[in-house]
């Protein structure tokens, strides 16, 4: 069965500080997915990320930063530079297959982030 | 480009009472439909999924049922509402094989 495991339930940090989120993940499948989603206090869950399992080159967006390493099944999230606005609910997923019609994620715990002024 | 609506934000109903959730998704044809809960901690549970019209697959037993009686469309239903179902409720649609999930904004069900 799939598993992620977010090992952080709540970080919390001042502003202009990085931040990095674990993720780790099991699988049996040889090809596989994984994905980070933001959920504001507002309650809905934002896509910001999509790496599939051949690609392990790291990816920056703006602040916004991805390490994912085959080796040690892992998907880290880094944010630089933190602002207040980050703070919220971070999500990592893993794809699972469902037969050949689909997929489904399934889910870390999240971790809390916190960005104080 | 797609939306999805889902609706409504926040419910109180009585324990026994029936429930009915609607989501819809605009701009996209054939796409896999979801429902999840999230409980009073973080996790999200997956309840349902279907990969079209009248084809439901439950991940869980329990109190709850869905259906999608149209290719764009799935409601979350039970006939008697217990405390344990409360939650945040969030429904998402994606493509075929392995592609990002798309949530909506959710609806917060109370059961007092």
């Amino acid at each position: 069965a799939q598993k992620v495991t977010q090992a952080q339930t709540e970080i919390s940090v001042v502003e202009k500080e990085d931040v990095t989120l674990d993720c780790v993940y099991e699988t049996r499948d040889t090809t596989y997915y994984l994905f980070w989603y933001k959920q504001p206090p507002s309650g809905e869950l934002v896509f910001l990320i999509r790496r599939n399992s051949f690609d392990e080159q790291n990816e920056i967006s703006g602040r916004y930063s991805w390490n994912f390493q085959k080796s040690t099944s892992s998907f880290n999230f880094t944010i630089t530079a933190s602002q207040v606005v980050d703070s919220a609910v971070y999500f990592c997923a893993l794809s699972e297959m469902m037969g050949t019609s689909g997929s489904r994620l399934t889910f870390g715990e999240g971790t809390q982030l916190t960005v104080n002024p | 480009s797609q939306t999805i609506h889902q609706w409504p934000a926040t419910l109180v109903q009585p324990v026994g009472s029936p429930l009915s959730l609607e989501c819809t998704v605009e701009g996209t044809s054939n796409p896999n439909l979801y429902w999840y809960r999230q409980a009073a901690g973080r996790g999200l549970q997956l309840l349902f999924y279907s990969v079209g019209i009248g084809q439901i697959s439950s991940e869980v037993p329990q109190n709850l049922s869905a259906s999608r009686p149209q290719d764009r469309q799935f409601i979350l239903s039970s006939k008697k509402l217990l405390l344990s179902d409360s939650g945040f409720y969030l429904c998402a649609w994606s493509v075929r094989m392995n592609t990002e999930a798309f949530f909506g904004q959710g609806t917060r069900l109370t059961v007092v």
